[in-house]
């Protein structure tokens, strides 16, 4: 079955503890990318990747890291994480992420829920 | 920088019943896409329909279709004859056709009632 998988799918920590979601596809997809969603806010984006090691910032990166390994992986990297990055977090990839990237419809995982004490 | 605005926080409609939902979007591009989104209490984003904005014809997918009007920058979502797997938030997106970022509005949540 096609799909993005994330995971932890909840996870509450502590201020400062250094954490890890994962997220993986299986469609060969070239895009992917992080966004958060927040009430009164939609989804806003944090990071993406057009292609294996090319990343970069959205419109919310700070306090996020990311990496592109490899073509069906993309964590999300919380360093320090903060009682702010509380959220609720969805992967998304799509086939291809380069000038034609915009017609491409995004598929999405099915979230992680996020509370930082 | 593009924006998305859904002006309606909630709605609600009797089962059976039409619904439209209301969206707007601001660009000074030629070329994009735009789609709307259906959000569960399950949290999972689905794809319910989408429209390029090259195309005149209204987008169509079963029971939802697209009020398109590309003047007035409007995208609103109809859902004939609602059913109760109607209930959910939906979004309104907005991608260019060079980049790959959705811009979300920030949802209607959408009531279906006996």
């Amino acid at each position: 079955e096609a799909q993005v998988t994330q995971n932890p799918r909840y996870l509450i920590t502590v201020t400062g503890k250094k954490l890890t979601v994962t997220c993986s596809q299986n469609m060969n997809h070239e895009y992917m990318s992080w966004y958060r969603q927040d009430p009164g806010l939609g989804l806003r984006q944090i990071y993406y990747s057009m292609n294996v090691e090319v990343t970069d910032k959205g419109d919310v990166p700070e306090g996020y890291k990311v990496s592109r390994k490899e073509k069906r992986n993309f964590p999300l990297i919380l360093e320090s994480p903060s009682p702010n990055q509380t959220s609720l977090y969805f992967c998304a990839s799509s086939l291809v992420g380069t000038w034609a990237g915009g017609r491409e419809t995004q598929y999405f995982g099915p979230g992680t829920r996020l509370l930082v004490l | 920088a593009q924006t998305v605005t859904q002006s309606q926080p909630e709605m609600s409609v009797q089962e059976a019943e039409t619904v439209t939902l209301s969206c707007t979007y601001d660009t000074s591009e030629s070329d994009y896409y735009l789609f709307w989104y259906k959000q569960p209490p399950s949290r999972q984003m689905i794809l319910v329909i989408r429209q390029e904005a090259y195309k005149q014809q209204n987008a169509t997918e079963n029971r939802f279709s697209v009020n398109f009007q590309k003047a007035a920058k409007s995208f609103s979502l109809k859902i004939s004859d609602s059913q109760l797997g109607d209930a959910a938030m939906y979004f309104c997106a907005y991608n260019t056709g060079t980049a790959s970022k959705l811009t979300f509005g920030t949802g209607t949540r959408l009531q279906v009632t006996l």
